[in-house]
């Protein structure tokens, strides 16, 4: 079966730039779209972004969103890091009828 | 904008069924441009997809659950329900409804329900 393979666990300053991975096991990454959710303590996922590198309205610039078909892998990146932007953070695409989310990636941001 | 909220009792004995409804405000169920899925978070857990139904009442499950597993549509009560059988304590978690686009994108959640198997 597919799946998405994120680091555990990401920490960087304030205002600095992270970037969380999401591999995938096998086939191309590339072949179907790849969202990221932001989860805070005690709330749903909310999406920060959609297919592959587009934001939602009401989503900041700081975050994007790439894919690099060399590495099967696709990652986040939040620039200009707040203290807000500390939370679960979750890749997920599709394959072979199977929606598929990786483990999880917790950013603390100290 | 679509609204989704789960509903269901939140505590279920071991072995027995899991029924959870989500209740679709703001558009129709029956609309081609959505499927509709479960999803659930074990406590201090990550996400796992459970399963999704199209309107056309086409299903799909995680292989993992499939023998347990059961998604249906309502479109008279706009609805779509979740039953999980023979349940564990492993099936304790937090339930949440979405909707997903054709992009395979979770585009709107319900708030998500907490459900505890417990003797």
């Amino acid at each position: 079966n597919f799946m998405l393979t994120q680091p555990h666990s990401v920490s960087e300053s304030p205002g600095k730039t992270v970037t969380i991975s999401c591999t995938g096991s096998s086939g191309s990454i590339a072949s179907n779209y790849v969202q990221w959710y932001q989860q805070r303590p005690g709330s749903a996922p909310t999406t920060v972004i959609y297919e592959d590198n587009q934001r939602p309205s009401g989503v900041p610039d700081r975050f994007s969103g790439s894919i690099d078909s060399s590495s099967n892998s696709a990652s986040l990146t939040i620039s200009g890091l707040k203290t807000e932007d500390e939370a679960d953070y979750y890749c997920q695409s599709y394959d072979s009828s199977s929606w598929v989310f990786g483990g999880g990636t917790k950013l603390t941001v100290l | 904008q679509l609204q989704l909220q789960e509903s269901g009792p939140g505590l279920v004995k071991p072995s027995e069924t899991l029924s959870l409804t989500c209740t679709v405000s703001g558009g129709s169920i029956s609309s081609s441009s959505y499927y509709w899925g479960w999803i659930r978070q074990p406590p201090g857990k990550g996400l796992e997809w459970i399963g999704s139904i199209y309107y056309s009442g086409s299903t799909y499950y995680n292989p993992s659950l499939k023998s347990r597993v059961t998604i249906s549509v309502d479109t008279s009560k706009n609805q779509f329900s979740l039953k999980l059988s023979s349940v564990t304590a492993a099936d304790t978690a937090v339930y949440y409804c979405a909707t997903i686009t054709d992009s395979s994108w979770l585009q709107y959640w319900g708030q998500g329900t907490l459900v505890t198997v417990s003797s």
